[in-house]
Order: structure tokens, then C-alpha cells, then sequence
């Protein structure tokens, strides 16, 4: 079985600051990936970033970049320089070798101009 | 660039009929998937199917539930006889057979069962 947990429901940053959502997992499958997505108020669910289980480097996609810490399972996500576009919901979510997605129950960050 | 699309965007149906959602994945990914949002909850995952079967589902997945690739391009969620509960934003996706396990998602289709 497979969890993630999200702790802070909601979260402001200031327009140009870096803000780190946190998320930690569980699961039992030695290999695995773990993913953000972000949920505008539009309600699409738009890829950020993948960490795999596997890989030595903490993934980064532009603005956004995973800090993986894998003994404390944890997969925190950082946006550098937010804008006023980031207010959105933000999910963490693992895969393992199901491949099926567990998401946790998200993050609400809103930018403050 | 390719993207997950699918249709109705927005569903409503009184209680008891049967819906059809449609999705329609990216071309080249193998591995399909059905997700379930209700309003202002996480993201649950219903179905995946693989090579023409289904491969894993939750137990949110009763036989209430079906999904069938009908052809070479769609990839669809049957519910039989809808119910209140089964409210809910329903996302398709797709991904690739290997590598990265990153699975894209369609934009929702909203149902609405009254």
C-alpha cells in the first residue's frame, strides 16, 4: 500500500519569493517515482516534476525542484520566484510498480502580489 | 505538443442512467488510466489497463464500472447505473510503457447526477 501525506492545507508566499510545500510517502516498493501536480482553479491537473526512487540527482524543472530526501522519505516541493499564476492546489503523488498514482490530499498555495 | 483530450467536458444525468466518458490518450503511450476527484477532495485512482485489459483497479471500482478501448484512438469509463455519489470530476490519463512512469491527464470531465 502506498500514502502520501500533505500537511499544510493552505499556504501564502509573496509574489517573487520561494515557497516549499512538503510531502512525505510510504510504500513498500523498492522502486518508485514520485510526481507534483498542480490543480488551477480551472481544475486541469498539469505535470511540474518527477523524482525517481532511483535517481542520485533531486529532479528540477525550471522554477520548480524536488528536494528528495529519502531516508526521511520525504519529496518537498520548491518553487523559486513564485507568480501570481502558481495560486493553485498542488498534489504530491507516488507510483510504484502498479504504476497507478496515489495523490495525497494537496496543498492550497496562494500568491500575494 | 500531444496532449490527453476528452469529451463531454461536462456530463449531467439523472440517477440511475448509464454514462459514457470518453478519452482519447496520446498516441504513442500504452498505459490508460481513470481518476476520480470528487469536489474538494483528492485525486482517486479507479481503473488501469494495459494491452486490452484491465490491469490494476481500486475498490472504488465495482461492477457499476467498466472501461473498454473500442477502437485504436478511445479509451472510455462506462458507469451502468449512476448514483448521487458517483458526482465527481473524472480524469483520464496516459503514459508511456517505459521509463518514466509521468502520466499526463486529460482536462476532466465534470458529471453531475441529479
Amino acid at each position: 500500500a502506498q500514502k502520501i501525506t500533505q500537511t499544510q492545507p493552505g499556504m501564502f508566499v509573496q509574489e517573487k519569493e520561494a515557497v516549499t510545500l512538503d510531502c512525505t510517502y510510504d510504500t513498500s516498493d523498492q522502486s518508485y517515482g514520485l510526481f507534483w501536480y498542480k490543480q488551477p482553479s480551472s481544475g486541469e491537473m498539469i505535470f511540474l516534476i518527477y523524482q525517481g526512487s532511483y535517481d542520485e540527482q533531486n529532479a528540477t524543472e525550471g522554477r520548480y525542484s524536488l528536494n528528495f530526501q529519502k531516508a526521511r522519505k520525504s519529496a518537498n516541493l520548491v518553487i523559486s520566484a513564485s507568480q501570481l499564476g502558481d495560486s493553485a492546489m498542488y498534489f504530491c503523488a507516488v507510483s510504484g510498480s502498479a504504476r497507478q498514482l496515489t495523490f495525497g490530499s494537496g496543498t492550497q498555495l496562494t500568491v500575494l502580489p | 505538443e500531444p496532449e490527453v483530450t476528452q469529451t463531454p467536458s461536462h456530463q449531467v444525468t439523472q440517477m440511475g442512467q448509464e454514462v459514457i466518458l470518453r478519452c482519447v490518450p496520446i498516441s504513442n503511450h500504452l498505459y490508460f488510466y481513470w481518476y476520480r476527484q470528487i469536489l474538494g477532495q483528492k485525486v482517486e485512482f479507479l481503473v488501469s489497463f494495459y494491452n486490452n485489459e484491465i490491469s490494476e483497479k481500486s475498490e472504488i471500482f465495482d461492477d457499476q464500472f467498466s472501461v473498454e478501448r473500442p477502437d485504436g484512438s478511445n479509451f472510455t469509463l462506462k458507469i451502468r447505473s449512476t448514483k448521487l455519489e458517483d458526482s465527481a470530476m473524472y480524469f483520464c490519463a496516459s503514459s508511456e510503457t517505459s521509463g518514466r512512469y509521468e502520466q499526463f491527464f486529460g482536462p476532466g470531465t465534470r458529471l453531475t447526477v441529479l
